[in-house]
């Protein structure tokens, strides 16, 4: 199993559509959790953290659920701007300093 | 303030040789990560250097060897290059002890796009 995983997609959705994405991590003594967004054949930015009380930044909302070791990223009123693949990123309690990444879950938004 | 710089950007070599790859954290940065990106995959964890040590290792062979210098700025060796370590070599800085609730954040560079013929 890897230890992050997300749906690959693609996900296709019409401006104004709102969009989930999940993604699951194997260990659960996990401390920090991420939203990176990556555009086409640039480097990953950070897009948001997560945080245990789920946090929100204008048309984004992250939720953490630690019981069923998950985080999800909502995207209200997509804009063809959002079109990009997003990344999840966990950074274990333990195994020193290291950020995993999941595959990405790419995002194409039309008009 | 400038951002993570990386060089080269683009880099063709043939298999067997051996290449740098060099990074410049943000001013401030004493952690410097470095991963390598496949097409379609997601990044994944090579080196992390913090004060000039080694603080975690991926699961990558013997070929890869990292140095951080005391001005924490790195570099990235691979050596004996096979056609699959073809991908871009991502360098990330972040400012570790952050008394922000969620440290770690990591900030990239754009990266170097490595070919092997």
């Amino acid at each position: 199993r890897k230890e992050v995983e997300q749906d690959p997609g693609p996900f296709n959705v019409p401006e104004g559509a709102t969009v989930a994405f999940n993604c699951t991590y194997s260990n659960s003594a996990s401390q920090s959790f991420f939203w990176y967004r990556q555009d086409c054949r640039k480097e990953p930015k950070l897009l948001m953290s997560v945080y245990s009380s789920g946090n929100e930044d204008g048309r984004f909302t992250a939720q953490l659920n630690r019981a069923s070791q998950y985080i999800s990223l909502l995207i209200r009123d997509s804009k063809l701007s959002d079109s990009a693949t997003y990344l999840c990123a966990v950074k274990p309690n333990t195994g020193g300093f290291k950020t995993i990444f999941g595959a990405g879950t790419r995002l194409f938004v039309k008009a | 303030d400038a951002g993570v710089t990386q060089s080269p950007t683009h880099l063709i070599k043939t298999r067997g040789q051996h290449v740098t790859l060099r990074c410049s954290p943000i001013s401030g940065h004493k952690s410097v990560s470095w991963y390598q990106q496949v097409l379609g995959q997601g990044p994944q964890f090579i080196f992390q250097y913090y004060e000039k040590e080694e603080r975690g290792r991926g699961n990558f062979p013997d070929r890869f060897s990292a140095r951080q210098f005391p001005n924490y700025s790195s570099e990235l060796n691979v050596n004996a290059l096979l056609l699959g370590d073809s991908a871009l070599y991502l360098c990330a800085s972040s400012l570790v002890g952050s008394r922000r609730l969620n440290t770690g954040e990591l900030f990239f560079g754009e990266g170097s796009r490595l070919t092997v013929l």
